[in-house]
Formats: structure tokens, sequence, C-alpha cells
């Protein structure tokens, strides 16, 4: 099973800082996709990236699939209190069929 | 519509009860899964199933069972159950094809005193 790190574990940061967290492997992502969850709700696909080098934005969100497809990041610009939320990554499992494999998230706390 | 929904949101029981999750997709999908997230935010694969074949995470113990009446539900039955069993499952559901939209239910959280 592919593991799959992210940082920081934890992040709080007022209304309008930027921010990035991260997500890595030791092994080559076939792809990534990046979920947002908030609580009490399960997670909502942000993302799919799958080249290497790509760069993909959702308004405030900018997502970056390494060149060696190895690591991934999202930056957001602005963050506002409706980013707060768990971040997760995940990547196609290899053993059980198309179930994902997670990240442990990385969960922003955005203040007013 | 609720695109995945999961019954009940909360569930709190003794050690030792059996007790089952249920789930509805109705996106026309052919893909179900069970994932257990635990008390640090994990979130780990339990089974999926597409097209009447099961397919199990080798680490869920055999107290847990999965069971579809049609294509349309993926059920969670729970035997005997530990402390260790708390957690909240989250049900999704995805065409099947690799790296396709999981869309998932808003979870049960399980309680188990």
């Amino acid at each position: 099973t592919q593991l799959l790190e992210q940082s920081p574990q934890f992040l709080s940061i007022q209304e309008g800082e930027n921010l990035t967290v991260y997500c890595n492997s030791s092994s080559v992502f076939s792809s990534l996709q990046w979920y947002r969850q908030e609580p009490g709700e399960g997670p909502v696909l942000l993302v799919t990236v799958v080249t290497g080098g790509e760069v993909k934005k959702l308004k405030r969100l900018t997502f970056q699939f390494g060149d060696a497809r190895k690591d991934s990041s999202l930056h957001i610009t602005a963050a506002q209190p409706g980013d707060t939320g768990l971040y997760l990554c995940a990547s196609p499992s290899s053993n059980s069929g198309y179930a994902l494999n997670f990240g442990k998230g990385t969960s922003l706390l955005v203040t007013p | 519509d609720t695109a995945v929904s999961q019954t009940p949101k909360y569930l709190v029981t003794q050690m030792g009860n059996d007790k089952s999750i249920k789930c509805e997709q109705n996106l026309g999908h052919d893909t179900m899964y069970w994932y257990k997230q635990d008390s640090k935010k994990f979130l780990k694969i339990m089974f999926s199933y597409n097209n009447k074949e099961l397919i199990i995470n080798e680490t869920v113990p055999n107290r847990f069972s999965p069971k579809s009446p049609d294509k349309a539900h993926l059920n969670l039955h729970i035997n005997s159950l530990e402390l260790g069993d708390s957690a909240v499952y989250f049900c999704a559901s995805s065409q099947g094809v690799s790296m396709d939209i999981q869309y998932f239910g808003a979870g049960t959280r399980l309680s188990v005193l």
C-alpha cells in the first residue's frame, strides 16, 4: 500500500493569509486527488491531477503535481473561514478495486 | 436528493452487540465502498464492491460483513462489537473507473460503550 504523507498536520491561520499544504510519497503516484472534509460531513472532491508538473486552479485554490509525480501541493490564497476543514490527498489503491488510499490529512482552521 | 445516504447518523451501543449501517446511492454507480475514519481522522478503505465482486481489505476483522441486496445499496453489518470499532464509517460510490470521483455519505458515528 502506497503511503501518503501530509504536512502540516494542523494549521491555524487568520483570514486573509496564504497557506500551502503538502502531500508526499516515496513512490510515484499514478494520479492524485485532493478532497476537503467539513465537520460532520464526508469528503468532497476538489481536484484530480494526473500529469507531472500539472497545475490546476479552483478559485483561490492552486494545486500542483510534482514533475516526478511523487508530491503535490495545495496553495490557498487569502484564506477565508469557509476554507476551514480537513484537506486529504488520495491515490488509487493497488489492491482494493477502485478504492482510495488517503493521507492523514491537514486540519485547517481559518479564524475571522 | 442526497446522492449517497447513510443511516443512522449516530449509533451508540454496548460491547458485544450486533449492528448494521445502511447505505444507498441514487447516482446509478457501479461501485460502492465502506471506509473507516478513526479518532485521528485517518480514512481507510474497508471494502469495495463492484458488480457483485467484493474486494476486502485484509486488515478488516471478519466480524464486519458487507451486504449488497442490489447495485444501489451496500449495507455494513458488524457482529460482536468491540470498543475499538468506535469510529466514523463512510459509505461512498463511484462509477468504477480508476480515479473517478467518489461521492461520500455524511458518515455514521459509531460509539461502542
